[in-house]
């Protein structure tokens, strides 16, 4: 059974850093690429960065770029989200995701249950 | 620009069927999506991915009561025999070179 287990959420004041994690089990890790995805409290999914498999190729959304900084570690079968210069707007549950491929973007086949990064002041 | 819009949200009894809707913006019919489902409180959950053809293959454990179909650029999701489980966020999600794109949403009230 894949099981896909974020953590690392929490109040943080604005300007500070946070670290998630992505705990990933029940399938070959580092055959996949990656995704980190947040929702704001009300609103829609909005994409935040993927990594490929071999950490090669990395993408971020712009209203991210420069501040957030993804990574995996492929023996601990993790996945990480560094989030520098946060901004009250940054609140949102951050899901982990898995792709169906090991390279570019595509679709995500399993999501993990979320945590809450709430910044505020 | 790559931009999926839905309707923000739909109705129906249950036991009935709905189809809900995700369109491709301009220059993008070909574009394959999926559909994503997230019931309150919960993450969201991978039902399928639905190509430009209608053809689709679905998630793991995702009931025949849900399929998916296509039209030029709209890309269709029909859930029959709703139940009330099926009252949840639908989310369509295409991708491209270096992007995710997601649709607005859209919420499904079962009567």
């Amino acid at each position: 059974e894949v099981q896909l287990v974020e953590s690392g959420g929490g109040l943080v004041q604005p300007g500070r850093s946070l670290r998630l994690s992505c705990a990933a089990s029940g399938f070959t890790f580092d055959d996949y690429v990656m995704h980190w995805v947040r929702q704001a409290p009300g609103k829609g999914l909005e994409w935040v960065s993927g990594i490929s498999w071999n950490s090669d190729s990395i993408g971020y959304a712009d209203s991210v770029k420069g501040r957030f900084t993804i990574s995996r570690d492929n023996a601990k079968h993790s996945l990480y989200l560094q989030m520098n210069s946060l901004r009250p707007e940054d609140t949102a549950f951050y899901y982990c995701a898995k792709d169906v491929t090991s390279s570019g973007w595509k679709r995500f086949d399993y999501w993990g249950q979320g945590t809450l990064v709430t910044v505020s002041s | 620009q790559l931009v999926l819009t839905q309707s923000p949200s739909a109705s129906a009894s249950l036991g009935a069927s709905v189809k809900l809707t995700c369109t491709l913006s301009s220059g993008h019919s070909s574009y394959a999506i999926a559909w994503h489902q997230q019931q309150p409180e919960k993450g969201p959950r991978y039902l399928m991915v639905l190509n430009s053809d209608g053809s689709h293959s679905k998630g793991d454990g995702i009931p025949d009561r849900f399929s998916g179909s296509s039209s030029g650029a709209e890309r269709y999701l029909t859930i029959s025999s709703l139940q009330s489980e099926d009252e949840a966020d639908y989310y369509c999600q295409t991708w491209g070179t270096g992007i995710v794109v997601f649709g607005g949403g859209t919420k499904l009230t079962v009567l």
